[in-house]
């Protein structure tokens, strides 16, 4: 079957716009997570959703990052009034029960 | 505080040679150990975990409590193996957030 799929693959926006990633995870999937990971670096751990409910949000790194699972399977994750410094590769896994992470693809996001 | 260090950006090795990637990490409590692995336009996938205790594409890794590590080891390099290589943990098995380290390149040479 299909795989954890992300949306837009890749995005440019100027400073200052908002924008909206998309995730949408393997079905049937209990959890999914979102990290966050600059040039050089590993994935940072966001935000994480257990079916429609958010568990931790600890890794959000202001309030200009929200995410929300509605209906418990796609995910959105929004950034208002971005920044140069929030330019990254946005990953997004998801997880059955007690199970491994499957990553998506990821969405290059560009702010200039 | 919880992290991995993996402390090496960039290993390279001859077609042949043994392959050791370094990762320790500092956690309070029992963490679960993994080790992630990119290819070339490919996304992260998992390679292994310390629980399974299983060796995949010739790799295992042991976790060793007193000296906080888990290294990736594999006796002989294949070139397929290049890639980047990230090691890292959870507070408990899949169910909560992954802490990852740097990564590591692995060059295998022919």
């Amino acid at each position: 079957g299909a795989g954890v799929s992300q949306s837009p693959r890749y995005k440019v926006t100027k400073r200052g716009q908002d924008v909206a990633l998309r995730c949408d995870p393997i079905s049937g999937h209990v959890s999914l997570y979102w990290y966050r990971q600059a040039l050089g670096q590993g994935p940072e751990f966001l935000t994480y959703f257990n079916y429609e409910a958010q568990q931790d949000k600890s890794g959000l790194p202001n309030d200009r990052f929200s995410a929300e699972r509605p209906e418990g399977s796609i995910s959105t994750l929004t950034i208002q009034r971005t920044e140069q410094r929030d330019s990254a590769m946005y990953r997004c896994a998801s997880s059955a029960q007690l199970g491994e992470q499957f990553f998506g693809p990821g969405t290059r996001l560009t702010v200039l | 505080a919880q992290r991995v260090t993996q402390p090496e950006k960039l290993l390279s090795v001859f077609k042949g040679a043994p392959v050791e990637l370094k990762c320790n990490y500092s956690y309070s409590g029992s963490p679960e150990l993994f080790w992630y692995v990119q290819y070339s336009r490919q996304r992260l996938q998992l390679l292994l975990r310390h629980i399974s205790r299983e060796s995949i594409k010739g790799f295992t890794a042991d976790l060793n409590k007193g000296e906080t590590s888990f290294h990736l080891k594999k006796p002989f390099a294949q070139e397929e193996d290049s890639a980047m290589y990230y090691c890292a943990l959870s507070g408990s098995y899949n169910t909560d957030k992954l802490i990852f380290g740097t990564g590591t390149r692995l060059q295998v040479f022919p």
